[in-house]
């Protein structure tokens, strides 16, 4: 059973450009969540989708835009990147009609110079 | 805003040692409290959770208590062995499948 994935693992961007973050849930979840974690803190949640539409933001700009596929998987788009838009940025996976539990991502490591 | 905090930020011990990590949540409307365990480079992982109709839930050498009027909760860890070490999230959500808001992590460090 595959967990959740994420790709790529590691992207180098400079101050401005664009950034999409990919995200494919565990097998039968259909919700996602990202969520940015910087160095040495903890995670910070960005926003859910479900059935396609965004469910919950968290205190992100508008910068930071999402979308959900008709098979679950979700994509993260940062535009006019900033050098602390650096972090490691984790999806997760749930399914409210299963269980509480939000399944994570490897991750993936996003710099910013 | 809802707001967790985590203490301490760092915890040495020593091998077989109990380790107890605490956490504050401000949201009284939360009801589901995980914890994840992270080790270097590595994802979050879920090692224990707890809702709120429930004071204790305990797995094997780990168990979290929950005090909903201090709005505390805290991890157990007994007999504690090396490759407990790793960084601990506590976090909070006003329902299980809504967003989680984390502590600000503990690094606990067990030796040999």
């Amino acid at each position: 059973d595959a967990g959740v994935t994420q790709s790529p693992t590691h992207l180098i961007k400079t101050r401005g450009q664009q950034v999409t973050l990919r995200c494919s849930p565990k097998s039968g979840h259909d919700t996602v969540s990202w969520y940015q974690q910087a160095l040495g803190q903890g995670p910070q949640f960005i926003f859910q989708y479900y059935e396609e539409e965004e469910r919950q933001r968290g205190n992100f700009p508008d910068r930071f835009s999402g979308h959900q596929f008709p098979n679950y998987s979700s994509e993260l788009n940062v535009n006019a990147l900033l050098l602390g838009d650096s972090a490691l940025y984790l999806c997760a996976s749930s399914s409210p009609g299963q269980s509480y539990e939000q399944y994570f991502g490897p991750g993936t490591r996003l710099t910013v110079t | 805003g809802e707001n967790v905090e985590q203490h301490p930020s760092t915890l040495s011990v020593q091998e077989g040692d109990s380790a107890v990590i605490k956490c504050t949540y401000s949201d009284s409307a939360s009801n589901y409290f995980p914890w994840y365990k992270q080790e270097l480079g590595k994802r979050p992982q879920l090692i224990i959770d707890i809702r709120s109709n429930v004071g204790e839930k305990k797995d094997q050498r780990i168990a979290v208590t929950l005090n909903k009027t201090a709005k505390h909760f805290s991890l157990h860890i007994t007999e504690t062995q090396p490759e407990d070490s790793a960084v601990y999230f506590c976090a909070a959500s006003s329902t299980g499948f809504q967003k989680l808001v984390f502590g600000t992590g503990t690094r606990l460090l067990v030796s040999p």
